[in-house]
C-alpha cells in the first residue's frame, strides 16, 4: 500500500505557543490531503481539506485562523495549531488519496498533541 | 450529510471466535473503506470495497451498495485483532472527504 508519513507523532507544548504538523505522501502525489481530529473514544472528524496551490477548505465550526493549513507541494501538507490551548489537545491525523484502480485513502501515523 | 452507523459498538470475544461487523450508510457512495485503528492510533487499511466481496487472509468484506451496507468478517480471531474498526464512505471519487462511522471496539481475550 501507499505510504503517508506524519510528524511529529507526539508533541507537548505550552499554552500560547504554536505547533506545526507535517504530512507527506512518500510514494505518490496528492493534489488533495485531508486533516482529521479525533477525541478519545470517538470517531474521526474532518477538520479541513488541503488543496495544493490554493486555500484550504474548512469544515463548519473549525477556526481557519487557529488551524493554518499549507499545501506547498504535491507531497506535503502542514497543519499549524496557532496559540494552542489545553482544549486543542487531541489526536490529529492526515490522509491522502492514491489514485489507481480506485481512489483509496491512506493515513499518516497521527500526532498526539498535548497542550499544558 | 451522509450518516454512517456501525454495529455493534463493542464486542468482546474469546480467541479463535469469528465475528461480523456491520456498517450502514444513509446515501449512495462511490467509495467505502474499512480500517483497523491500533492502540497507537494508526489507521491500517483493510479493504477498499465500494462494492462486491474481497478476502485477505482471515478477513473478508462484502459491500451491497444498492442496500447501503457493508460487512466485515473476522475469522479465527487473535489478540492482535483487538482495536477499533471503522468503516468510512465517500460520495465522490477520492476528492471528497471520507465520513467515518461510529466504530466497533473489538476486544479479543486469550
Amino acid at each position: 500500500g501507499a505510504v503517508v508519513s506524519q510528524h511529529p507523532s507526539r508533541v507537548i507544548c505550552k499554552s500560547g505557543t504554536s505547533v506545526k504538523i507535517e504530512c507527506r505522501s512518500l510514494d505518490f502525489q496528492a493534489t488533495t490531503m485531508f486533516w482529521y481530529r479525533q477525541f478519545p473514544k470517538q470517531s474521526l472528524m474532518l477538520m479541513a481539506t488541503s488543496n495544493e496551490g490554493s486555500k484550504a477548505t474548512y469544515e463548519q465550526g473549525v477556526e481557519k485562523d487557529k488551524f493554518l493549513i499549507n499545501h506547498a507541494s504535491l507531497t506535503l501538507s502542514t497543519l499549524t495549531v496557532t496559540s494552542a490551548h489545553p482544549e486543542d489537545s487531541s489526536f490529529y491525523i492526515c490522509s491522502a488519496t492514491k489514485r489507481g484502480t480506485g481512489a483509496e485513502a491512506f493515513f499518516g501515523q497521527g500526532t498526539r498533541l498535548t497542550v499544558v | 450529510g451522509i450518516q454512517v452507523e456501525q454495529s455493534p459498538p463493542d464486542l468482546i470475544l474469546q480467541e479463535g471466535a469469528n465475528s461480523t461487523l456491520r456498517c450502514n450508510f444513509s446515501d449512495s457512495v462511490n467509495n467505502l473503506q474499512w480500517f483497523h485503528q491500533n492502540p497507537w492510533g494508526q489507521l491500517i487499511n483493510l479493504f477498499y470495497i465500494p462494492s462486491g466481496t474481497k478476502q485477505n487472509g482471515r478477513l473478508s468484506a462484502t459491500t451491497v451498495a444498492t442496500e447501503r451496507y457493508s460487512l466485515l468478517y473476522i475469522s479465527s480471531s487473535q489478540t492482535t485483532d483487538s482495536g477499533v474498526y471503522f468503516c468510512a464512505v465517500e460520495r465522490g471519487f477520492g476528492n471528497e472527504k471520507l465520513t467515518f462511522g461510529t466504530g466497533t471496539r473489538l476486544t479479543i481475550i486469550p
